[in-house]
């Protein structure tokens, strides 16, 4: 099994409509993220999570909101969808200082329609 | 804010020939530097850091970066080139003293390989 597994790989959606990412991690690792890739800008931070009790905003998070239910689950939320938010979404974990470097998953890929 | 630039959004070689992808940060203070690829459709995978110590860092799959505080840069190469290194090649730095917080990414350079 993957270490960090994200669910759905793919998913198609109608604007307006309320979708949950999901993430877990078979890491152990005590941080997690999520980012947004989308063609020619890399991948931009949305929110991220240092522990259980600890949100935080990332560079983008209008649009989206996020819950950690766990040590090893952190799902994202897009509360009414729309087509900008048609991307690939990556959950991430590190742990500590994340000076090991990131722990990515395969991805999410959104359609918003 | 600290900000990555890599340049090229797509660079070509041929097989055998040197992989040189560049990278350049933006700080007076150098951050803590990676370098990620992703296959087509995969996740990021991370190639190999700069933390601390020897400013010239070998990764996997015969990659590797060089420190260069003064010209505040850290570029990729590879001697010589196999097709399957055909990949977006991504640069990214953690800020130093910023309780660290979290990975900023450069845009990517997508590395075409040819026969």
């Amino acid at each position: 099994d993957a270490d960090v597994t994200q669910t759905p790989r793919n998913r198609i959606t109608k604007t307006g409509k309320r979708i949950m990412l999901e993430c877990s991690q078979t890491k152990g690792h005590d941080r997690m993220y999520w980012y947004r890739q989308d063609p020619g800008l890399g991948l931009r931070l949305i929110y991220y999570s240092f522990d259980v009790k600890d949100i935080n905003k990332g560079e983008i998070s209008d649009g989206y909101s996020v819950s950690r239910q766990a040590q090893a689950k952190f799902s994202l939320s897009l509360e009414s969808a729309i087509p900008n938010q048609t991307a690939l979404y990556f959950c991430a974990t590190a742990l500590s200082t994340g000076l090991g470097g990131y722990t990515f998953g395969s991805g999410t890929r959104l359609t918003v329609v | 804010a600290q900000s990555v630039t890599q340049l090229g959004s797509h660079v070509s070689v041929s097989e055998g020939a040197l992989v040189l992808l560049r990278c350049n940060y933006s700080s007076s203070v150098p951050p803590y530097l990676f370098w990620y690829v992703q296959y087509p459709n995969q996740g990021l995978q991370l190639l190999l850091k700069y933390t601390t110590g020897a400013t010239l860092v070998k990764g996997i799959n015969g990659f590797e970066a060089e420190f260069k505080k003064s010209e505040t840069s850290f570029h990729l190469t590879k001697p010589s080139a196999h097709m399957s290194d055909a990949a977006e090649y991504f640069c990214a730095v953690i800020p130093l003293n910023s309780g660290y917080s979290t990975l900023t990414f450069g845009k990517g350079t997508m590395l075409l390989v040819s026969p």
